[in-house]
């Protein structure tokens, strides 16, 4: 969904329903993208990275989904769990005099019923 | 225990008032950056440092300054100058790989700031 204002777009699932959270990026040269979750009042944790060379890449109940053509990235979660639950940000690569940065998405919000 | 350090997870300043805030990592990282998140809002870049002596302006430096004398710390100074300080405030750390866009940042717990 789109962000609007103040408001994270928000996805509610049930406990054990497989969750899709979608992000579109900016920048067609970007190289590498980063999915990051986020429980309140904490700061970001690494989940699941990938290359712009690869179009898929799992983890443990994790898959990142890269579509260049469309510039856009999923990450899908299996069997959520309410541990689950946190705003998910996707981040983009840009590179700096040679060095990379990361450019983060607005985020969405997870959240999961027992 | 490895990581990065944040303090303090409050803090309030004045009006007129300059307030530092400190980011310490133990993991032998490079690179460094402060970010700073609006409620419901991403991530927004500061400043940021690839290695002792030397920092960069991110997306929204004005109002903010950094210093970077040591390897493991990164402290981030909220100037008066700064209108609208409220915010979460996240320190990052990563390994600095030239040329390379892969770049994992491990961040701290976060310090609030808010105006009295």
């Amino acid at each position: 969904g789109e962000s609007v204002g103040l408001h994270l777009p928000t996805l509610s699932v049930q406990e054990g329903d497989n969750s899709i959270i979608n992000c579109a990026y900016s920048n067609s040269a970007s190289d590498y993208f980063i999915w990051y979750k986020q429980e309140s009042g904490k700061g970001p944790q690494f989940i699941i990275d990938i290359r712009s060379n690869m179009d898929k890449r799992q983890g443990q109940r994790v898959t990142v989904l890269l579509n260049k053509t469309v510039k856009h990235l999923s990450l899908q979660i299996a069997a959520t769990q309410p541990g689950d639950s946190a705003v998910y940000f996707c981040a983009e690569t840009v590179m700096n005099s040679g060095y990379s940065t990361l450019t983060f998405g607005k985020g969405t919000m997870l959240l999961v019923s027992p | 225990d490895g990581g990065i350090t944040q303090s303090p997870k409050y803090l309030f300043r004045k009006e007129g008032q300059n307030v530092t805030l400190s980011c310490e990592q133990n993991l032998n990282h490079d690179a460094m950056y402060w970010y700073r998140q609006d409620p419901g809002q991403g991530l927004r870049l500061i400043y940021y440092s690839q290695i002792v002596n030397d920092f960069q302006k991110g997306d929204i430096a004005e109002g903010y300054s950094v210093s970077r004398e040591k390897k493991e710390s990164f402290p981030l100074t909220v100037t008066s100058a700064q209108k609208n300080p409220t915010a979460f405030y996240l320190c990052a750390s990563s390994a600095r790989l030239a040329g390379v866009a892969k770049n994992i940042q491990y961040f701290g717990a976060g310090t609030r700031l808010s105006v009295l």
